[in-house]
């Protein structure tokens, strides 16, 4: 594919409801980050994957929220419950490292709005 | 922890030069990002700097200096699809998760 896809592009949920967002990065590519940008507010990074080390996790803001990646490219962000306050941007990235030097390329996100 | 500073707004100039600085405070560094933002869209690369030093690319450039927590992203030649949010984001030795600051909102006029 051309780059980094994200679906669905607009989620409107009741508050209460699971939802589940999909990322496809760009192939070949073995990192995967998800962000969340809330109206107004920079980057709030969630969570990292790379190649089949255990993903980074610290950034998930409760136990509500849980991503999954499978065979190393598609990944899944289910937030479990959800809160009006989870209403953001969700964002996901692919990188490549060559020479040391990092490339991240961002997917056009999910717009989640929890009523 | 992680501090990073950005000037909320600047204004500029279409055909100027104009220069965005973002300092840091972190403990362990191991490289800075800068982003382009339109409002309404995805984030969009523009540089990755871990050593000291200038890189050029295009009519955009960018510096840093670890020793001072500072880096600066430099347009050239503004037009006036550079009208954007310019994002500064940190990693941490060890981290592989970027701490974003809260972007710097550029507008260029005629």
């Amino acid at each position: 594919g051309a780059g980094v896809s994200q679906s669905p592009s607009n989620k409107v949920t009741e508050k209460g409801k699971d939802v589940e967002l999909r990322c496809d990065p760009i192939s070949g590519h073995t990192a995967l980050y998800w962000y969340r940008q809330s109206l107004g507010q920079g980057l709030e990074f969630l969570i990292y994957f790379q190649g089949n080390s255990a993903p980074d996790k610290s950034g998930l803001p409760s136990d509500r929220f849980s991503a999954e990646r499978t065979g190393g490219s598609v990944s899944t962000l289910t937030i479990q419950r959800t809160q009006q306050e989870d209403s953001a941007v969700y964002l996901c990235a692919s990188s490549l490292t060559s020479g040391g030097k990092e490339t991240q390329y961002f997917g056009p996100g999910t717009r989640l709005l929890v009523l | 922890g992680q501090n990073i500073d950005q000037p909320t707004e600047m204004t500029a100039t279409e055909g100027a030069i104009v220069q965005i600085n973002c300092t840091y405070q972190t403990s362990g560094f191991n490289g800075l990002f800068w982003y382009q933002q339109h409002a309404g869209e995805a984030p969009t690369f523009l540089s990755y700097n871990v050593l000291d030093g200038l890189e050029e690319k295009g009519r955009f450039s960018s510096f840093l200096s670890r020793s001072k927590g500072y880096s600066y992203l430099l347009l050239k030649e503004l037009q006036m699809k550079d009208s954007a949010s310019y994002l500064c984001a940190v990693r941490r030795t060890g981290f592989q998760k970027l701490v974003f600051g809260t972007g710097t909102r550029l507008l260029v006029s005629p």
